[in-house]
């Protein structure tokens, strides 16, 4: 199975600052048949389900604000949510779904 | 609007057995991919199992292959979980989780999620 690896477990930012979460795969991601990325975020508030915000790595599902944005390539991603807000207190995770569908751990993100 | 919401869950005993269903609407059951995702506090999200719109493609995590079956009725816009030989390592809450299209991918519409507790 592909392992995901998120960076830092936690971190608190103070509103209006950047927010960067990192996500690793112990195996490329990346299909060079389609030149995409298998990566996908989801963000979780407490007593809620994840709700997907990302998926091939950089697209933003519908309604989803734009502070939030995905990069990376093969092995090596991030999310950063750019000007945190309240209501993004949460826990985010990766996944892949190039082999298998596999989440990171999670990472916290609360206000400092 | 997409909704999808689990029932079945509750308090079996280790080697007990388990039917989880997941009632789907506002969308073409038939021709989307759906899955399980159980989350426990200690080993956080973990998917279970997919199956393929038409049914014909099924899907397992290797921790439950052979003990549970996954299963939709498309008449009834349901998708199903049977789960034997639960073990106290699947206590978990399990999600119902849509996929964007036929192949299970990423999950674009979550249930609320039904409580399996596996204790004697």
């Amino acid at each position: 199975d592909i392992v995901m690896t998120q960076s830092p477990d936690s971190l608190a930012v103070s509103l209006g600052e950047r927010a960067t979460i990192d996500c690793q795969s112990s195996q490329s991601v990346f299909y060079s048949s389609n030149n995409k990325n298998y990566l996908a975020w989801y963000q979780q508030k407490p007593g809620q389900p994840p709700k997907l915000l990302i998926y091939w790595a950089s697209i933003r599902e519908s309604g989803v604000p734009e502070r939030f944005s995905g990069s990376g390539f093969g092995s090596d991603f991030t999310l950063t949510i750019s000007g945190l807000q309240a209501e993004d207190v949460a826990v985010y995770y990766c996944q892949q779904y190039y082999s298998s569908w596999t989440f990171g751990q999670g990472t916290k993100v609360e206000i400092k | 609007e997409v909704q999808v919401l689990e029932s079945g869950g509750g308090l079996v005993q280790p080697g007990g057995s388990l039917r989880l269903s997941c009632a789907a609407s506002g969308f073409i059951f038939s021709s989307y991919a759906m899955n399980w995702v159980r989350q426990t506090p200690g080993k956080g999200l973990e998917w279970v199992s997919g199956i393929s719109g038409d049914g014909d493609s099924t899907y397992y995590a290797d921790s439950v292959k052979g003990r549970f079956t996954i299963s939709r009725d498309n008449s009834k816009n349901t998708l199903y979980l049977q789960m034997n030989s639960l073990r106290v390592e699947d206590t978990a809450v399990y999600y119902c989780a849509k996929d964007p299209g036929d192949h299970p991918s990423w999950f674009d519409h979550w249930g609320q999620g039904t409580l399996v507790t596996v204790s004697s």
